[in-house]
């Protein structure tokens, strides 16, 4: 039992370049949840999926997209990259059960866009 | 979405108790209160959770009182390990996305 992977750990782009950010669980969860952390600050919500086939906005969805079209996979896009996206970034799944609910986070991706 | 105010950082010993409050003015009658523990180049981990009056399981415990408008995350005994950033969250376990709003979260400094 794996718990939620994240591929690749560390990358370096170019200003415009784009790519795509995997994030995996094999705990079965529904939800799933894409954060970016900047440095001294809290994480903050990107996008977020309640389940195979559906994504929407969180809090700072400018710049991103999502997929989310295999249950355990949730795929972070960049499409053109910006020295303000240069990041940490979780992704986390999400159970929720009669003793309440309880986010998984990945290890994160390190981001940085010259 | 209920906002959260922590203090930005703590001093503690190791083997003393420490207790970090979160304030939650405008906390609604469906949401949980969570607490998340953040180690460096790690994501955060959940620690505990809780609705009302007090939880405790094998890391923490988890005071609320009546009126929900704060809560308490007493760590027993810290050890250097246990410093770490801290998160309180406040958000309605039935609303998917929006309320998951991670503060700067307490800064827990453990000191020999």
């Amino acid at each position: 039992n794996a718990g939620v992977t994240q591929t690749p750990k560390f990358r370096v782009l170019k200003t415009g370049q784009s790519m795509t950010l995997l994030c995996a669980q094999d705990m079965n969860h529904e939800y799933m949840y894409w954060y970016r952390q900047d440095p001294g600050m809290g994480l903050r919500l990107i996008h977020y999926s309640v389940g195979e086939g559906t994504t929407a906005k969180g809090e700072v969805p400018d710049g991103y997209n999502v997929s989310r079209l295999k249950k355990q996979n949730f795929l972070l896009g960049l499409e053109s990259a910006a020295p303000s996206q240069t990041s940490v970034y979780f992704c986390a799944s999400r159970k929720i059960d009669g003793g309440g609910e309880t986010q998984y986070f990945g290890p994160g991706t390190r981001l940085l866009v010259l | 979405l209920a906002k959260t105010t922590q203090p930005i950082s703590m001093d503690s010993y190791e083997g003393q108790e420490v207790n970090i409050t979160c304030s939650h003015n405008n906390i609604a009658t469906n949401d949980y209160i969570t607490w998340y523990q953040q180690f460096p180049s790690q994501g955060p981990r959940f620690i505990i959770q809780g609705y009302k009056t007090k939880v405790t399981n094998e890391v923490a415990s988890l005071f609320i009182p009546a009126d929900r408008k704060s809560s308490t995350l007493s760590l027993p005994r810290v050890s250097l390990s246990d410093t770490a950033v801290y998160y309180c969250l406040v958000g309605d376990r039935e609303n998917y996305g929006q309320n998951f709003v991670f503060g700067p979260g307490t800064r827990l400094s453990v000191l020999p």
